[in-house]
């Protein structure tokens, strides 16, 4: 079965620091994954695609196969990172999305 | 152009009642997706819209869901009888190209409260 687990609720760091979103899948097939972020008052929207491998805002993530992850990082956080992040997993009509992790960049 | 839309933004209900929520996808999507979000849970899909084709009904939990898209355009996801654990955030999503699953737009969401 589909499953995305993130298993961060809250996460904090400071301005400046790394940070690293975790994300974990269960899916036999070929994976599809993406990270949505939803800043506050705004809506929902994709951040960025495994396919891609780009960098967007300075956020990257890899997929890992052998251990099934796919974890969001960036190296040195904003203020304006802060927000709710969720990772998902391509289905045959649908995104799978883990419960989200928020992240609150500290000043 | 307009994102998606949903209305109402807010909705009361009293347990028992039926509600309707409202979406309008970005024009020319043909893909229309539902999800709700219950508190401190992810997105769990409800139903999907492919241009003409029947729609899969997988997510829907129980048959007091039904969903349906005039024209192939506009939605409108309705509970009949609403219980208290239907409260949660209805969110609308589109998507422009068929098979472009992973790319979707997302409407405000309508957050649905059951007395």
């Amino acid at each position: 079965a589909q499953r995305v687990t993130q298993p961060e609720k809250l996460l904090s760091v400071f301005k400046g620091a790394p940070v690293e979103l975790k994300c974990n899948y269960s899916y036999s097939g070929s994976p599809e994954l993406f990270w949505y972020v939803q800043y506050s008052r705004q809506r929902l929207q994709l951040l960025l695609r495994h396919i891609s491998r780009e960098s967007i805002k300075g956020f990257t993530a890899d997929l890992n196969k052998g251990e099934t992850s796919f974890h969001l990082k960036k190296p040195f956080a904003q203020e304006e990172d802060s927000a709710m992040y969720y990772c998902a997993l391509k289905g045959a009509n649908n995104l799978f999305f883990g419960t989200g992790t928020r992240l609150t960049v500290i000043p | 152009g307009a994102g998606v839309s949903q209305s109402p933004s807010n909705k009361v209900t009293e347990k028992g009642k039926d509600v309707e929520l409202r979406c309008d996808p970005i024009s020319g999507h043909t893909a229309l997706y539902w999800y709700r979000q219950s508190l401190g849970q992810g997105l769990e899909f409800l139903i999907y819209f492919q241009g003409n084709s029947a729609p899969d009904k997988s997510g829907l939990p129980s048959d007091r869901f039904s969903a349906e898209r005039t024209g192939g355009s506009v939605s409108t996801l309705t509970i009949q009888r609403t219980q208290q654990e239907d409260s949660a955030v209805y969110l609308c999503a589109s998507s422009s190209v068929a098979g472009e699953v992973g790319e979707q737009f997302f409407g405000p969401g309508t957050r649905l409260t059951v007395l």
